[in-house]
C-alpha cells in the first residue's frame, strides 16, 4: 500500500514565524502535491512537483515555497506566517494521471 | 478554465438506503480519468472510485458506482445500502494538465440510523 505521512497533525504557530511543513511518500512516486483546504472552497493546489528539484506553482503559491531535494520527500515552506494561512494542508503523491494519494493532512493554526 | 462543480454542499440519507451525490465537469479533453474520494471525520482523503473517459461502461466498486454522462459531463456518484461508515465529505475531481487535480467544493454526507 502507498503510504503517504505528514510531519504534524496539528500545528500551532505564532504570525511572522517561519513554518516548515514535511511530507514523505514511500511508492517512489515522481509527482508530488501541496494543497490547502478550506470550507466550502474545497481543495486548492498550491505547489507541486513532478521530479527531484522540480516545482511548478498551482493556485495560490502567494506566501508560499517549496522544497524536493529527495524523491520521497517534499517540504512546504510559509516564509512569514499569517493569520490567513490558517488552514488544514493535505500532500499527495501520484503516477503520471493515475489518482493521488494522500496524507493525513496538517491542520495549521497561525495567532 | 477547467471547473469541478457539486452542487449539493449536503446531503442526509437514511442507512440502508440509496444516495446520489452529483458532480459537472467541464474540460475540453477527449481523453480522461474522473475521480470520486472520500474524507471521512478522521481526515484521510482516500479514493473510492475511478471512470475513465473513453470506457462507456459506468464505473461500480462494491456498493459504489457512478453515473457517467460524457455528453453532459457529468459523473455523479451513487452509494448503495449505505452504512454510518459512509458519513463523510465527497470530493469529484479530475486530472488536468497531465498530472493536477481539479477538486469540487465537496458534499457532506450525513447518514442517519
Amino acid at each position: 500500500d502507498v503510504k503517504v505521512t505528514q510531519s504534524s497533525r496539528y500545528l500551532v504557530k505564532r504570525t511572522g514565524e517561519k513554518v516548515f511543513l514535511e511530507c514523505v511518500q514511500d511508492m517512489d512516486h515522481e509527482n508530488m502535491f501541496w494543497y490547502r483546504q478550506d470550507p466550502g472552497l474545497g481543495l486548492r493546489l498550491i505547489y507541486f512537483s513532478y521530479d527531484v528539484k522540480m516545482k511548478e506553482k498551482g493556485d495560490i503559491p502567494e506566501g508560499y515555497s517549496v522544497s524536493r531535494e529527495k524523491k520521497e520527500r517534499f517540504s512546504l515552506i510559509l516564509e512569514s506566517a499569517s493569520t490567513n494561512q490558517t488552514s488544514m494542508y493535505l500532500c499527495a503523491s501520484s503516477v503520471t494521471r493515475y489518482e493521488q494519494y494522500f496524507g493525513p493532512g496538517t491542520r495549521l493554526t497561525v495567532t | 478554465a477547467q471547473t469541478v462543480t457539486q452542487s449539493q454542499p449536503e446531503m442526509s440519507v437514511q442507512e440502508a438506503e440509496t444516495v446520489t451525490l452529483s458532480c459537472t465537469y467541464d474540460t475540453s479533453e477527449s481523453d480522461y480519468y474522473l475521480f470520486w474520494y472520500k474524507q471521512p471525520p478522521s481526515r484521510q482523503m482516500i479514493l473510492v472510485i475511478r471512470q475513465e473517459a473513453y470506457k462507456q461502461q459506468n464505473a461500480t466498486e462494491n456498493r459504489f458506482s457512478v453515473n457517467f454522462q460524457k455528453a453532459a459531463k457529468s459523473f455523479s456518484l451513487k452509494i448503495s445500502d449505505s452504512q454510518l461508515g459512509d458519513a463523510a465529505m465527497y470530493f469529484c475531481a479530475y486530472p488536468v494538465y497531465g498530472n493536477k487535480l481539479v477538486f469540487g467544493a465537496g458534499t457532506i454526507l450525513r447518514v442517519k440510523s
